[in-house]
């Protein structure tokens, strides 16, 4: 069975500060992972996406995130945060074979001045 | 950027009514699913749709229903609702040429 694991319930990093959110996932076959974020009120919006390739992709909003087979991870980065970017942060597996994704319990992200 | 429409956004009932969660996609998506989203709980999958007439429960087991009369409308019912089925419901739709989901802004449910 597949699952993720988001290891961080809620993160604080200052604005401007360097930001690494951690996913661990568990999949039978090659994984489609993906990072979805959540604003309060909002519904999930597709950050980035991988499916093949290079290992590093890159997403909107100036956020990157790096597939590591080796340890099963998909980590999701950003050089420098903005106040915008407080929100949820739900990082999900899947196979786009029966489009069934498995979400993780998600990362909550507050941004101090 | 999402066509994708979840009504009402918050609702408040007494236990024991029926409700009706709405869900209209105007992409011509033929995929379309229902997720419940606990605070702190990850994503649940509890109703897919593949087209018209087809509907399949997801992987958590719930005493809602729904139906696919339209493609672009996909509405939950529940008959009696009950405090246990407080969560935010969420809607998505599959576009296979982007290749992700689209979600609406989900729908709160308080079952008093």
């Amino acid at each position: 069975a597949q699952s993720v694991t988001q290891p961080d319930i809620h993160i604080t990093v200052s604005e401007g500060a360097s930001l690494e959110l951690r996913c661990n996932y568990s999949y039978g076959a090659t994984p489609y992972l993906f990072w979805y974020v959540q604003s309060p009120g909002q519904g999930l919006q597709l950050l980035l996406k991988y499916f093949s390739g290079d290992t590093l992709v890159q997403g909107i909003k100036g956020f990157e995130a790096e597939f590591k087979r080796s340890q099963s991870s998909f980590n999701l980065r950003k050089p420098s945060v903005h106040w915008s970017d407080a929100a949820e942060y739900f990082c999900a597996v899947g196979n786009f074979g029966n489009e069934k994704l498995t979400f993780g319990t998600g990362t909550r992200l507050t941004i101090i001045p | 950027e999402a066509d994708i429409y979840q009504t009402p956004r918050y609702l408040v009932i007494g236990t024991g009514k029926k409700i009706t969660l709405e869900c209209s996609q105007t992409m011509g998506h033929d995929k379309m699913y229902w997720y419940q989203q606990d605070p702190g709980m990850e994503l649940h999958l509890i109703h897919y749709s593949y087209g018209v007439n087809s509907t399949e429960k997801g992987d958590l087991s719930s005493e809602s229903t729904v139906s696919r009369i339209r493609t672009e409308h996909f509405p939950l019912t529940l008959e009696s609702a009950r405090p246990s089925h407080t969560s935010q419901y969420l809607c998505a739709s599959l576009g296979s040429a982007e290749e992700k989901l689209f979600f609406g802004s989900g729908t709160q449910l308080s079952v008093l």
